[in-house]
């Protein structure tokens, strides 16, 4: 069966721009977190989605940035006048219910120029 | 200080050694999982525990609730078990806090 799946796997993009980065979790679970790694640093939640809504944004650093997940299964995250600072690999990840087992997504790769 | 603090942030071992990780921890949990990570990104979900100690192929993990510590232990390791190893913690609801992870190289 397949994974979780992240597109684009890198995006290269100037200041200022906006980025989408998608995030297809495992069939079936309801649980999808997003996360953000810089290099040579653990991940860092951003947001919590239990079936459409958002259970926990409290990680998600400032308004620029944006999640959605309108069906309760794809999910995006919006990242409005990018800084170089948000330079990072950005995680999903999904789990059948809450508190169970997360498998992680391989990761989007942003550069912010 | 962070919430979660693994030891050592390196290590290299010889093909064949016993290996322990730790993880501390300064809030309460819910649970706790052990993740490895290898160069490209991918992360893997090793293990999930609240109390005691599970098992799995080679690898241990024990976690002591009292003392707010867990280990991961790899027992005859071998050059593919060089990865990143991560320690997070579920402290509130459903989100992880992530320790800053462990290199780990086994040489042949």
């Amino acid at each position: 069966g397949a994974g979780v799946s992240q597109t684009p796997s890198n995006k290269v993009t100037e200041k200022g721009k906006y980025v989408e980065l998608r995030c297809d979790p495992i069939s079936g679970h309801t649980a999808l977190y997003w996360y953000r790694q810089s290099l040579g640093q653990g991940p860092e939640f951003l947001i919590y989605f239990q079936g459409t809504g958002a259970a926990d944004d409290s990680g998600l650093p400032n308004d620029r940035f944006f999640a959605v997940r309108p069906e309760g299964s794809v999910s995006t995250l919006k990242i409005q006048r990018t800084e170089r600072g948000d330079s990072a690999v950005y995680l999903c990840a999904s789990s059948p219910g809450p508190q169970e087992t997360q498998y992680f997504g391989p990761g989007t790769r942003l550069l912010v120029l | 200080k962070n919430e979660v603090e693994q030891s050592p942030q390196n290590l290299t071992a010889q093909e064949g050694e016993f290996i322990t990780i730790n993880c501390s921890y300064s809030v309460g949990i819910s649970a706790l999982h052990w993740l490895q990570q290898h160069p490209g990104g991918g992360i893997v979900s090793l293990f999930m525990l609240s109390s005691g100690k599970k098992k799995h192929g080679r690898l241990i993990a024990t976690i002591n609730i009292q003392e707010k510590h867990s280990s991961l232990h790899i027992t005859a390791s071998h050059p593919r078990d060089s990865a990143v190893y991560i320690c997070a913690c579920r402290v509130s609801g459903s989100r992880l806090t992530f320790g800053e992870g462990t290199q780990l190289t086994v040489n042949p």
